[in-house]
């Protein structure tokens, strides 16, 4: 079946610093893939998404590529702000069109 | 325009008790989406709807949970009776639900509602 493997965290930056949060998965076919964001106290929110190989989504300076060779999607950011702190969720949509998510990743930043 | 509501946002109950969560979705998605969210884990999906057909509900323990999307608008997920390991958070989804698109399709999350079982 699908699955997605996500970095445990927690993960602690400093403002400005670089981030990375690992990402893979594992599904038949073609899936299209998602990074969700969750800030405290409130539902999941749509990042970015890529639907096809080598397809770069991006939104609010976060970048991931879909790469099929390396089954990845890894979420990067250049310089992190206080505000980027939330729970974030890597997910994958296949065939049967179901989301199915990591288990995802706290980030704190601090100032 | 206006996000997926639910209530309530907490609930504590003590197990054997029953409970239920409403879900109102984006005005004009036909599909609509029941997310379980344990402590520590991503959501797992236990039920789908397509207008007030179920699509899917492999996921659903149907022996204690009920889901009901009566006129193809709202929804309630029921618990009944309550054990501990259902503790978590529900989540209620929707999305367009367009066929031509569902590979793509972007799902909009509500808020969540909270629930401790003692």
């Amino acid at each position: 079946g699908n699955s997605v493997t996500q970095m445990e965290g927690p993960v602690t930056l400093s403002e400005e610093a670089f981030l990375t949060i690992n990402c893979t998965y594992t599904a038949t076919g073609y899936p299209s893939l998602f990074w969700y964001v969750q800030y405290p106290g409130e539902g999941l929110q749509l990042l970015l998404k890529a639907t096809k190989a080598d397809d770069k989504g991006s939104n609010k300076g976060f970048e991931a590529t879909y790469r099929k060779e390396t089954t990845s999607f890894h979420l990067e950011k250049g310089s992190v702000q206080v505000s980027d702190s939330a729970v974030y969720f890597c997910a994958l949509k296949g065939s049967n069109y179901k989301l199915t998510f990591g288990k995802g990743t706290l980030l704190t930043v601090n100032p | 325009e206006a996000g997926v509501a639910q209530s309530p946002r907490y609930k504590i109950i003590e197990k054997r008790q029953s409970v239920a969560f409403w879900c109102n979705p984006i005005s004009g998605h036909a599909t609509l989406y029941w997310y379980q969210q344990i402590l520590g884990q991503g959501p797992k999906l236990l039920i789908q709807f397509q207008n007030n057909g179920v699509v899917d509900d492999s996921q659903l323990p149907k022996d204690r949970f009920s889901a009901e999307r009566l006129k193809g608008v709202d929804s309630t997920l029921k618990i009944q009776p309550a054990k501990l390991e259902d503790s978590a958070v529900y989540l209620c989804a929707s999305s367009l639900g367009n066929f031509g698109s569902l590979r793509e399709e972007t799902q909009y999350f509500g808020p969540g509602t909270r629930l401790l079982v003692l």
